[in-house]
């Protein structure tokens, strides 16, 4: 039963400290979303990658968050420096092609809580 | 440019009840159309989906039919269970290069013994 896979499940760290997701897609999807969820805004499209290319990171402070696919088996999403109003649920999916009616495949998240 | 409204939650029925949560969209062309379910503290999992006009998704007793003659896609089930307590997006992607989900708000089902 292949699923995507995010690590951590949980962090907790303190303001200013930097903080690194990953998530390994579903062997064989070739497109890797990140979400990040929270009670205010509900589910936010923070980037996404195409064949490791990103193709959409206009949803993400570029500031202080970077995302990367050092290779197809793994996505990263790092915040440097983090700050408390990044708190929040961040979710990898990942899909099989770019055609009509694609399903994106869910991890099951990583919470961060930064103090 | 494109956007999905549920109706509101929370929602709370009892066991065996009928349910129904709305959904109706705006988009530029003919999307696809989701429901996601989460449930406590995980992910989202694709409930079902349709992708053209009148299809029908189904899974787990739970039905939407896509209805592009109200831009609408109601998530229906005859007779729930307390195991059915999530929350629910509706969502929907259109061709083209930017393949991004656009998701509604979720709305929390409770469904009581």
């Amino acid at each position: 039963d292949a699923r995507v896979t995010q690590t951590p499940r949980h962090k907790v760290t303190e303001m200013g400290q930097e903080v690194t997701m990953r998530c390994q897609p579903i062997l064989g999807h070739n497109t890797v979303f990140w979400y990040r969820q929270t009670m205010m805004q509900g589910l936010e499209l923070l980037a996404y990658f195409r064949n490791r290319a990103p193709l959409d990171d206009s949803g993400m402070p570029k500031d202080r968050f970077s995302a990367e696919m050092p290779d197809a088996t793994l996505a990263t999403l790092k915040i440097q420096p983090s700050e408390p109003r990044d708190s929040a649920v961040y979710f990898c999916a990942s899909g099989s092609n770019f055609r009509m009616g694609e399903t994106q495949y869910f991890g099951p998240g990583t919470r961060l809580l930064v103090l | 440019g494109n956007s999905v409204t549920q109706m509101e939650g929370p929602v709370t029925l009892s066991e065996e009840a009928f349910l129904t949560i709305n959904c109706t969209y705006t988009a530029t062309g003919y999307p696809s159309l989701f429901w996601y379910v989460q449930y406590p503290g995980e992910g989202l999992q694709l409930l079902l989906k349709a992708t053209k006009a009148d299809d029908k998704g189904s899974n787990k007793g739970f039905e939407a039919t896509y209805r592009k003659e109200t831009t609408s896609f109601h998530l229906e089930k005859g007779s729930v269970q307390v195991s059915d307590s999530a929350v629910y997006f509706c969502a929907l992607i259109l061709s083209g290069s930017a393949r991004q989900l656009t998701f509604g708000s979720g709305t929390q089902l409770t469904v009581l013994p």
